[in-house]
């Protein structure tokens, strides 16, 4: 069945440092990719998405580019914030789906220090 | 500007014992979901609702019911608890993917720790 795998975390960056997480899936077709970001005590929210091929998602100075060669959603950002710190899920809809039910990789969690 | 609201928060039961967890939206969302959320193993979905009075399975739904009554409404029933159960629960919405009006967002409420023992 379709699949979602993200870096396992936690992943502990200075203030102003590069940030990539690895965002790999298995589907059929041509799924939808998400980014979504659980703040501290919070629900999830939207981060970013990208829906076919060689789009990319951008949100918040995020960036994910939906790669069909490699299958990946890698989420990158220049240079992260301690507001960035939090808990962040890949998750993608696959494309023959009418349920409407996301799947989720395990999350990934990010500490930000000054 | 509620959103998607659940209750209660916190809760901490004894194995057996029974409850219920109520999610509200006040979106005009045609699906809900119930997912929960473990330690390492991301969002799990339990069951999820595609509309008024229709329910249905997902990935891990042993020892949960569900009732959608109301559009507004999605309630999880757990009616022995068990250890296992202890979690996080998150309740969400989304517009109808049949219908063409999601842009693939699902909109959550702020989750509901539930600790049996």
């Amino acid at each position: 069945g379709d699949s979602v795998t993200q870096m396992e975390g936690p992943v502990t960056l200075s203030e102003e440092a590069f940030l990539t997480i690895n965002c790999t899936y298995t589907a059929t077709g041509y799924p939808s990719l998400f980014w979504y970001v659980q703040y501290p005590g919070e629900g999830l929210q939207l981060l970013l998405k990208a829906t076919k091929a060689d789009d990319k998602g951008s949100n918040k100075g995020f960036e994910a580019t939906y790669r069909k060669e490699t299958t990946s959603f890698h989420l990158e950002k220049g240079s992260v914030q301690v507001s960035d710190s939090a808990v962040y899920f890949c998750a993608l809809h696959p494309f023959y789906n009418q349920g409407g039910k996301l799947i989720f990789g395990q999350g990934t969690e990010l500490s930000v220090k000054p | 500007n509620a959103g998607v609201t659940q209750t209660p928060k916190f809760r901490v039961l004894k194995t057996g014992q029974s409850m219920t967890l109520l999610c509200a939206q006040d979106m005009n969302h045609e699906y809900m979901y119930w997912y929960r959320q473990d330690p390492g193993m991301g969002l799990r979905l339990i069951h999820y609702s595609v509309g008024e009075g229709t329910t249905a399975k997902g990935e891990v739904p042993d020892g949960y019911n569900v009732s959608r009554l109301k559009k507004q409404n999605f309630l999880l029933g757990l009616e022995s608890a068990a250890p296992s159960q202890t979690s996080v629960y998150f309740c969400a919405s989304s517009y109808s993917w049949v219908k063409g009006q999601n842009t693939g967002e699902l909109f959550f409420g702020e989750g509901s720790r539930l600790t049996v023992l």
